[in-house]
């Protein structure tokens, strides 16, 4: 079955070690996106890339960084976690067609500690 | 900037009651998704809605998405506990690129 994936789906670093979570899709699809969720809130997009350019959010931390090396992955790094970075990371994707139709696929989720 | 609100934030029903959240808008949405989402894990589409007036069904949920595509409802009759879940609504629009304006989410519960 096409889907996104995501590794690992539980993550705990200390307090200002670097991190790395990993998103892989098979849907084929040109838009990927990370997202960061807490407490049952609404996901807060942290940026985008649509094929290979990268789109930030405005009020993304600096200490937050991605890769897409390849249609299939991307990568979130986040360099020195701080506490308040405890959160569950979501990975989506999305296929534009030029259509009027948005729809996005999540994966499962990494759930950060730090500690 | 587009706005979603989400109303209620949290429902608790016991099962078998029907349920119904909304989602409204100032703003025209080109499509507007459901999500549930279940604790420790993604949200998952449920149903993407298109058209003004448009009523989508999956099982027991049924989708409304407003005549001026502003607003939506999810209505879940007969609830089950396995319907418990964040359920979060999400517009799309093309002055905003590929990215959704999420919905605050609401908390359902329903006790067995």
């Amino acid at each position: 079955d096409a889907m996104v994936i995501q590794n690992p789906r539980y993550q705990v670093t200390q307090f200002g070690k670097p991190v790395t979570l990993s998103c892989s899709q098979t849907l084929n699809h040109n838009v990927m996106y990370w997202y960061q969720q807490k407490s049952s809130q609404a996901p807060k997009l942290l940026f985008h890339y649509y094929d290979k350019d990268f789109n930030n959010e405005a009020d993304t931390p600096d200490n937050f960084q991605s890769r897409r090396p390849n249609t299939s992955f991307c990568f979130l790094d986040i360099r020195s976690p701080g506490l308040g970075d405890a959160a569950m990371y979501l990975c989506a994707t999305s296929r534009d067609r030029g259509q009027r139709v948005y729809e996005q696929y999540f994966g499962p989720g990494t759930r950060l500690t730090v500690t | 900037t587009q706005l979603l609100e989400q109303s209620p934030q949290f429902l608790s029903i016991q099962e078998g009651e029907n349920l119904t959240v909304y989602c409204n808008s100032s703003s025209v949405f080109s499509s507007l998704q459901w999500y549930r989402q279940e604790p420790g894990e993604g949200p998952v589409l449920l149903v993407t809605v298109v058209t003004g007036g448009e009523v989508k069904k999956l099982k027991r949920l049924t989708f409304q998405f407003g005549d001026a595509r502003k607003d939506s409802s999810l209505h879940i009759t007969a609830a089950q506990p396995g319907d418990t879940g964040l359920y979060l609504c999400a517009g799309g629009v093309r002055a905003a690129g590929n990215k959704l304006t999420f919905g605050g989410g609401t908390r359902v519960l329903v006790k067995p």
